[in-house]
This record gives C-alpha cells, sequence and structure tokens, in this order.
C-alpha cells in the first residue's frame, strides 16, 4: 500500500517568510509524528497527534512552529517568520501500533 | 528524560567485515529499543527492534540485543556489503511512551 507522503520534498524561502509542510501518512493509522532531522544533530522529536486527544506538543523548540492534524488524517506543520536555524529537513511518520512508525521521505527545508 | 548515544562515524569497511555499531541509553522504567537505517536517497527505515531485557533483534542478517545491565543496543552484522552503506541510528521510546528519541546516525560506507 502507500507509504507516507510528504510535500513538498524540497522548500527554499527567505528568512521571515511563512512556510507550510504537509505530512498525509498510511490511511488508517492513528498516530502522527513530526521530527527534525538537523545536519550533525540526529532526528528531534517535535509534535505527536494520537487521535482525537489533544497533540502533545513537548517537541515544538519555539511558539513560531505549529501543527494540526485535520479529520484524523492529514497533517500540517507550520513555521512562522523563519530563521536559518530551522533550515532541516522535516520528516514525518505515522503509526498504527506504537512504537513501530513509518517514515515519510521527509521535507527539506533551506532558508536564506 | 530517557536518551541514547551511539558511536559517532563514519565507519568505513571493506566488504565481508565485521560490523558493530555502539549504543548505550539512560532511560526511566524498560523502553523499546530500535535500530533504524536511511539508506542513501530514502526515508528512515526500521531495521530491528527490541522490547524487553535479553530479547534479540535481527532482520537482513543484522543483530542486536537489549542489554540491560549495560544499557546497550550494539548493532552487529558478520558480513557487511556494498549495499549497507547508509547511516543507521539507535533509538528509543521516550518515557511517556509517545515518541522515540532518535541518536545522531552513524555514516556506514563499505567498500568492494
Amino acid at each position: 500500500g502507500a507509504g507516507v507522503s510528504q510535500s513538498p520534498s524540497n522548500k527554499v524561502t527567505e528568512k521571515g517568510k511563512d512556510v507550510e509542510l504537509r505530512c498525509d501518512p498510511i490511511s488508517g493509522h492513528t498516530a502522527l509524528y513530526w521530527y527534525r532531522q538537523s545536519l550533525g544533530q540526529g532526528l528531534e522529536f517535535l509534535i505527536y497527534f494520537q487521535g482525537n486527544s489533544a497533540p502533545d506538543k513537548s517537541g515544538l523548540p519555539s511558539d513560531r512552529f505549529s501543527a494540526e492534524r485535520t479529520g484524523g488524517s492529514v497533517s500540517t506543520l507550520t513555521i512562522q517568520r523563519t530563521q536559518q536555524e530551522d533550515s532541516a529537513v522535516y520528516l514525518c511518520a505515522s503509526s498504527l501500533d506504537f512504537p513501530e512508525q513509518y517514515f515519510g521521505p521527509g521535507t527539506r527545508l533551506t532558508v536564506t | 528524560g530517557n536518551s541514547v548515544t551511539q558511536m559517532e562515524g563514519p565507519v568505513t569497511l571493506s566488504e565481508e567485515a565485521f560490523l558493530t555499531i555502539n549504543c548505550t541509553y539512560t532511560a526511566t522504567g524498560y523502553p523499546s529499543l530500535f535500530w533504524y537505517v536511511q539508506y542513501p536517497g530514502e526515508g528512515l527505515q526500521l531495521l530491528l527492534k527490541a522490547t524487553k531485557a535479553d530479547d534479540k533483534g535481527s532482520n537482513k542478517g543484522f543483530e542486536a540485543t537489549y542489554r540491560k545491565e549495560t544499557t546497550s543496543f550494539h548493532l552487529e552484522k558478520g558480513s557487511v556489503q556494498v549495499s549497507d552503506s547508509a547511516v543507521y541510528f539507535c533509538a528509543l521510546t521516550n518515557q511517556a511512551g509517545t515518541a522515540l528519541i532518535f541518536g545522531k546516525g552513524t555514516t556506514l560506507s563499505v567498500s568492494s
């Protein structure tokens, strides 16, 4: 079946602009995660959605970052007023039976 | 909180050499442990996992044993191939059991 998809695959934006990154999880997966992969830093947990429960936002690095998940499926990660340190690969993963997670290919964000 | 440390790379080996990538963790309770692999140009894939002490995860010739006494989950393969060249990430479940905590990754390069 189809895996996790993310769009766009690459995004270049100017410092100060807002960006939206999209994730389509595997159909039927109730949990959705966003991670950030910075050069030399490994993967950093950002936010977690499980069904209709309130999301776990404990990993969001600042209030410029937000995410929503509509209809229990598609998710959008929004970064406002982007900074150069936001440049990274943003990974989405979905899960039916935690902790096994399935990752998308990622969105490479470059802030100039 | 829970954390994981893995050996820094890059690791460069000849084909058919023995591979060990060290991973140690600190955790409250009994986390599940994982190795993920990221092949060039591809997304993260689960390689193997172990959910309790003394469990051995294995896949594609790779093995790792959950050692509670040494808080380790070292990845091993008896004979590496060029196709094993990738970045390997050790991970464990966070304290809340809601997300994964990843190491910084170890790049493996295998030459023929």
